[in-house]
């Protein structure tokens, strides 16, 4: 069983709509829980972190932690085509960094 | 402020033989990691540099993968020999206090042909 389990996708909307992504993960010791944008050729860009459950906002992306049921999500609200990319979550331990990676869902996000 | 740097971009060669990957990370950065990507599969964690040395290098897939952060600032690692499986992409992220705010590089991607 992976650490990290992600959708692929593709995951297509239409612009304006709220774009959802989640993702699970099986051991209850990881304490710190990111979400990174990645466009094509690119290094991925970090979008959110936190390390609480519950909700953190920035913006038009919230990120929502449930720790009792292994459990993150990214919302995107009000999507625009230049949200088109690859989003993965990340998760780790402790705050030393060693980052396990969901496979990243990809998001079309057409106008 | 400059990003993090990788060099090169694109590397191929073929089984067998050695390549050096090198990463830049950004200024006053103690932190340094590796990752890669292989096709079809998740990114994945090779190691972590604090510094000169290494913190974490539970990733590194073999002994014919040799990381080095000489000074504390950029870092190389070698592939030798390389082999078929060594194929993909090839991350380098920094930090600067903690390990939960990385940036990332373009990346290196790695064909062994």
């Amino acid at each position: 069983q992976k650490e990290v389990e992600q959708d692929p996708g593709p995951l297509s909307v239409p612009e304006g709509a709220i774009v959802s992504l989640n993702c699970t993960y099986s051991n209850s010791a990881f304490q710190y829980f990111m979400w990174y944008r990645q466009y094509s050729r690119k290094g991925p860009e970090l979008l959110m972190y936190t390390y609480s459950s519950g909700n953190k906002e920035d913006g038009r992306f919230t990120a929502q932690v449930d720790k009792s049921s292994k459990y993150i999500s990214l919302f995107i609200r009000d999507s625009q085509p230049s949200d088109s990319a690859t989003y993965l979550c990340a998760i780790s331990p402790d705050s030393w960094g060693k980052l396990q990676f969901g496979a990243g869902t990809q998001v079309v996000v057409t106008p | 402020e400059a990003g993090v740097t990788q060099f090169p971009s694109h590397s191929v060669i073929e089984k067998g033989q050695t390549v050096t990957l090198r990463c830049d990370p950004i200024s006053g950065h103690d932190n340094l990691y590796w990752y890669r990507r292989v096709m079809g599969k998740e990114i994945k964690f090779l190691l972590h540099f604090v510094k000169e040395s290494k913190q974490d290098e539970s990733g590194m897939p073999n002994n014919r993968f040799l990381a080095e952060r000489t000074g504390g600032t950029y870092s190389t690692l070698k592939v030798q020999p390389a082999e078929l499986e060594d194929s993909g992409v090839y991350f380098c992220a920094s930090s600067q206090d903690n390990g939960f705010e990385q940036f990332f590089g373009p990346g290196t991607r790695l064909t062994v042909l």
